[in-house]
């Protein structure tokens, strides 16, 4: 139905290396949110995507939606010690204001 | 200085009690949720509030209790009906319509001795 699912679950990257996840819906999303979420902290939004095959950048983070606005990635090049935490992806409820989580990347960072 | 105050950022209960978990906001929104985290998870809607003296349960609302008299408060009450009430407790709100960006209190991490 309206759930997101969302891989890898979890990420151990080495500082420096390349980091990807992906948000996958099996019905079409008018659009996608993005959120980070730090160790001990509260989720914090980071972009939102609403046109198909949409790219957005902010600095090393690129944000992609699909063209079938069913699925999109957060990619990060080149991570840092201060990508730690979880991305979470989220759509909106249909009819309702609540937004629907994926479940979460846990990226860890080795130094 | 806009934003979403939790209180309190930990919170000790003993097993039979309710407690009260404050949120206040002051961004003027019209909509408010609350959610719960469990360590490693993902975040689970427990009540949600479009609109002053309405709600709507979520996923998870059994064991709790919300109100909304006020535009800028939505307390939650976790009952002792709540079984398993030791999470990390996260309220939000966002300007209310559809897909909204939510933004986040600080959460209240609540332990059950």
């Amino acid at each position: 139905g309206q759930q997101v699912m969302q891989i890898p679950q979890y990420q151990h990257v080495q500082e420096g290396e390349d980091f990807t996840t992906y948000c996958n819906s099996s019905t079409t999303l008018s659009n996608i949110q993005w959120y980070k979420q730090r160790p001990g902290g509260h989720p914090v939004f980071l972009i939102q995507l609403v046109k198909s095959g949409e790219v957005k950048k902010q600095k090393r983070l690129t944000f992609q939606f699909g063209e079938a606005k069913k699925n999109s990635s957060l990619h990060i090049t080149a991570t840092q010690t201060t990508d730690v935490g979880t991305y979470f992806c989220a759509r909106g409820g249909d009819s309702s204001y609540k937004l629907i989580f994926g479940s979460g990347t846990r990226l860890l960072v080795r130094p | 200085d806009g934003g979403i105050t939790q209180s309190p950022k930990y919170l000790f209960r003993k097993e039979g009690q309710n407690v009260t978990l404050s949120c206040e906001q002051n961004l003027n929104h019209d909509a408010m949720y609350w959610y719960r985290q469990d360590p490693g998870q993902g975040l689970r809607l427990i009540y949600y509030s479009q609109i002053v003296n309405d709600f709507q349960k979520g996923d998870i609302a059994e064991g709790y209790s919300v109100s909304r008299e006020k535009k800028e408060s939505f307390p939650l009450t976790v009952t002792s009906a709540q079984k398993n009430p030791t999470a990390f407790y996260l309220c939000a709100s966002s300007m209310g319509g559809l897909q909204e960006t939510q933004y986040f209190g600080p959460g209240t991490r609540l332990l059950v001795l």
